[in-house]
């Protein structure tokens, strides 16, 4: 069975600073993988993906991903942090293959708090 | 591109009525959407797969006497909610794959309806 594993409800960080949102996944077969995020009373937001090539994914905002196969991991990181990246972020995975039928599975979603 | 609309963006009902959500993909056809149900600080749940002239698809423990999906072309599903109940209050969203694009993989999110059943 596929399934994504957030294991943060919250991570705090200092605007300015790194931050990492971690995310690891169970998937028959090669993964697609998506960051999305979500503000208060909104839709998801598309960050990035990993479908194939570069382990190293840039998106949107200067969010930047690394898919780890051995790890079966696919963390999100920033390299400075900024109060407006507060929200909450959700991994998603979705199994290639014949007969899939594109549904995504989400993690559990974390909560991004960047203070001032 | 690849935008999706949801209306109402909310809706407040007594209980026992039923009300409709409609699902938009604004500037290309969707063959599939998705409903989803999420509670306040949850992940996202997936009610059902929406199949444009076909049944919908269903997750398990989903009543499809209770959510009734309607994909009746290209651009529009539609998910009623019917006899609602105080329970069925959430932020319910839907998402829809834009398969003819190099983007196929992805889907695309409406802002979300939020519903309270008085």
């Amino acid at each position: 069975a596929q399934s994504v594993a957030q294991p943060e409800d919250q991570v705090n960080v200092a605007e300015g600073n790194p931050l990492t949102v971690k995310c690891t996944y169970s998937v028959s077969g090669n993964p697609y993988l998506f960051w999305y995020v979500q503000y208060p009373n909104r839709g998801l937001q598309f960050l990035l993906k990993y479908i194939t090539g570069d382990n190293l994914v840039k998106g949107s905002y200067g969010f930047e991903a690394e898919f780890n196969k051995s790890q079966t991991s696919f963390h999100l990181k920033k390299p400075s942090a900024l109060v407006s990246d507060s929200a909450l972020y959700f991994c998603a995975v979705r199994g290639q293959g014949s007969g899939n039928t594109g549904k995504l599975i989400f993690g559990q979603g974390t909560t991004l708090q960047v203070k001032p | 591109g690849a935008v999706v609309s949801q209306h109402p963006s909310w809706v407040i009902c007594k209980s026992g009525t039923s009300v409709k959500i409609e699902c938009r993909s604004l500037d290309f056809q969707a063959t599939t959407m998705f409903w989803y149900r999420q509670f306040p600080k949850q992940s996202l749940m997936l009610m059902a797969t929406s199949n444009e002239g076909s049944k919908a698809t269903y997750e398990q423990g989903v009543e499809k006497d209770k959510f009734l999906i309607n994909h009746a072309s290209l651009t529009l599903s539609t998910l009623t909610v019917t006899s609602a109940h105080p329970e069925d209050s959430s932020f319910y969203i839907c998402s829809a794959r834009d398969e003819l694009a190099d983007s196929y993989n992805e889907q695309f999110f409406g802002p979300g309806t939020r519903l309270t059943v008085l």
